[in-house]
């Protein structure tokens, strides 16, 4: 079956980059999606196929795909950025996979 | 404005079945396929079924295949997911999430409802 690993969590200060990264075996040729949920709230879509921002997702959000990691950036972050982020692939073995999530936390 | 809402969540027994249901709204439901998500309390999402907007391809997850049936009605703009056999593991907050993808492998999922919350205890 096919892995995702992410770190359960990521500290940032308010106005500095924050860095997400989401491991997996050869991730780099498969397509990602990045969702952001916060506390008692669904899921939302913020970054599909690697790096494409869908419509209402700030810019400050963007991603990479290549190797063995793939990495959501958060720029500018800001307290509201606070949130459990997820990445998510298919995978032949695996269908449907998502990674362990990890906490972002704003200082 | 897409909107899908579940419904139908509550206590069953162990061993108990339930039907869950998700209504759409705003968006042309029968030409995009559906998932089921679901998510453990204090844990990560778990993806556990997908149907195609015709009923004529759908998929489950190993951990609940043959336990969990996922069904929709065009008509009624509606998405179900039939759980039997229910065990205290199947608790979790069960999302319908819509599909953009073109096929099964394509995703993502770009709109979900709030969640059903689904307990199984005795």
């Amino acid at each position: 079956s096919y892995v995702l690993t992410q770190p359960p969590s990521v500290s940032v200060a308010p106005g500095k980059t924050a860095r997400i990264p989401c491991g997996g075996n050869n991730i780099g040729s498969k397509s990602v999606h990045w969702y952001q949920q916060k506390p008692g709230q669904a899921p939302v879509l913020v970054i599909d196929h690697d790096s494409d921002r869908p419509s209402g997702i700030p810019e400050r959000f963007s991603g990479s795909n290549s190797g063995n990691t793939a990495t959501l950036t958060i720029s500018r972050v800001e307290a509201g950025d606070e949130a459990d982020y997820y990445c998510q692939v298919w995978d032949s073995t695996s269908d449907w996979v998502f990674g362990g999530g990890t906490k972002l936390t704003v200082l | 404005e897409v909107q899908l809402v579940e419904s139908g969540g509550g206590l069953v027994q162990p061993g108990g079945s339930l039907r869950i249901s998700c209504a759409a709204s705003g968006f042309s439901f029968s030409t995009y396929s559906m998932n089921w998500v679901r998510q453990a309390p204090g844990k990560g999402l778990e993806w556990i079924s997908w149907i195609d907007s015709s009923s004529s391809t759908i998929y489950y997850a190993d951990s609940v295949r043959g336990q969990f049936t996922i069904s929709r009605d065009n008509a009624k703009n509606s998405l179900y997911l039939e759980m039997n056999r229910l065990r205290a593991e199947d608790t979790a907050v069960y999302y319908c999430a819509r599909d953009r993808g073109y096929d099964f492998r394509s995703g993502p999922n770009d709109y979900w409802g709030q969640g059903t919350l689904v307990i199984v205890s005795s």
